[in-house]
């Protein structure tokens, strides 16, 4: 699997948006990134995913570089509940092989919600 | 009903006790998934389950054995732990043939062995 590279933390104002880079240089073109964060003591939560458009749902907006490399995961208007651990995860497509079950967790980015 | 359960929320065991560790989805998922987080740490994959069948083990240790019944449930039995094993216990769960499958998580089991 691709290698994810995050900032370790990031702070934010309240209301402001959140913009949370990633690289994953070494991405192969059958691998989709995807975005979890993890609130202190919950379980991880499903953001948002893509291949290689720009993709956008209720929580937040993924900007994909052209060359894929990069990509940015945007909260629009963050709130002090957003606070939390963010990963960004590289993911084969889904084949039958077994080994695209996995989900592997990178360092992520502490992102602070600042009033 | 998005939700994974697990149980029990909390946990301590001794060194010599064995207990078991649950998880429940009735979303249709085929795909389950056990994890260990250390704290501060990102979850670390211990196993997955496919349609009933163990499909990746990360080499983790024996004394960890998992066991999954039926399509909702997915067991974590544990005996012999050590007090390295405290961690939070994280089961999720996923489609397993779409062409993007999130995965839902539980709340986790928090253990501690003494």
């Amino acid at each position: 699997d691709a290698k994810t590279t995050q900032p370790t933390s990031m702070d934010c104002a309240e209301g402001r948006a959140a913009n949370l880079p990633c690289n994953h240089s070494t991405i192969s073109g059958n691998e989709y990134v995807y975005w979890y964060r993890q609130i202190h003591s919950q379980g991880p939560q499903y953001i948002i995913h893509g291949l290689k458009n720009n993709e956008t749902n209720e929580m937040a907006s993924l900007i994909i570089t052209e060359d894929r490399k990069s990509s940015t995961l945007i909260l629009p208007h963050a709130t002090l509940r957003d606070t939390a651990v963010y990963y960004c995860i590289v993911r084969p497509v889904p084949d039958s092989g077994g080994s695209n079950y996995k989900l592997t967790f990178g360092k992520g980015t502490l992102l602070t919600v600042n009033p | 009903d998005t939700e994974v359960t697990q149980t029990p929320k909390h946990l301590v065991m001794g060194m010599t006790n064995k207990k078991s560790l649950k998880c429940e989805q009735h979303m249709g998922h085929r795909a389950m998934y056990w994890y260990k987080q250390k704290a501060k740490k990102p979850p670390e994959l211990m196993f997955v389950y496919s349609y009933e069948k163990l499909s990746i083990n990360e080499s983790v240790p024996s004394r960890f054995s998992p066991e999954c019944p039926n399509s909702s449930l997915l067991n974590l039995h544990l005996h012999a732990l050590q007090p390295e094993d405290s961690a939070l216990y994280l089961c999720a769960s996923s489609q397993a043939r779409r062409l993007t499958r999130e995965a839902f998580f539980g709340q986790g089991t928090r253990l501690t062995v003494v």
